[in-house]
């Protein structure tokens, strides 16, 4: 099964910074898509952003970019000008077409926005 | 915007006990998926349904959850009897194809005690 690593349990960012958040991949399949799912307090799930494997431009949408590593599996997300509301859980999701059309959560990252 | 609807918002019942769970998915996706959530972890899956088939529940605890779509609308999980166990924050979701993601409901927080 494919495996997703967020290897930062938690990080902070200051206010109106840039704050960058991890993700790694495991898989042997090249069509496949890959998320950022934000949970806030409230905890409903909400899409940041996706990317298609097949693209090589990085998603982007609004203050959030991706940095997609194809080769190296890696899937990053920048937020840029941290806004307080960006304080939430940041999961990254891998989607595969060849096992079922299922997602694979990372552990998620806790962020934390400093006024 | 459209959303995916889920009731009770939140469930306290007693160990042994029955409890059930509602999801109605965004008008049109086919495909509706049931997770569950320990609090500080991401979601894993229970049950994956295509229409009114379950496509994969292969993680679903069958000796105490049952999962059914009958018309491939709205779906009820339950659980029976309830453990401590299972304490846990229970998602659904639904999708309209690969490329789109998924759209989550608020959940059902669920304690057992």
């Amino acid at each position: 099964a494919q495996t997703v690593t967020q290897s930062q349990p938690e990080m902070s960012v200051q206010e109106a910074e840039t704050v960058t958040l991890s993700c790694t991949y495991d898989t042997s399949e090249s069509d496949y898509y890959l998320f950022w799912y934000k949970q806030p307090p409230s905890r409903q799930m909400i899409l940041v952003i996706r990317q298609e494997a097949y693209k090589q431009q990085n998603a982007t949408e609004n203050r959030f970019s991706v940095n997609f590593q194809k080769a190296a599996k890696s899937f990053s997300l920048k937020i840029s000008d941290s806004q307080l509301g960006d304080a939430a859980m940041y999961f990254c999701a891998y989607f595969s077409r060849d096992t079922g059309n299922q997602f694979y959560f990372g552990t998620g990252t806790s962020l934390t926005v400093i006024p | 915007e459209a959303e995916v609807a889920q009731s009770p918002r939140y469930k306290i019942t007693e160990k042994s006990q029955a409890v059930a769970f509602w999801c109605d998915p965004i008008s049109g996706h086919a495909t509706l998926y049931w997770y569950r959530q320990i609090l500080g972890q991401g979601p894993e899956l229970l049950v994956q349904f295509q229409d009114e088939s379950v496509v994969d529940d292969s993680q679903l605890p069958k000796d105490r959850f049952s999962a059914e779509r009958l018309k491939g609308v709205d779906s009820t999980l339950k659980i029976q009897p309830a453990e401590l166990g299972d304490s846990a924050m229970y998602l659904c979701a639904s999708s309209a194809g690969a490329s789109y993601g998924y759209t989550f409901g608020s959940g059902t927080r669920l304690t057992v005690v």
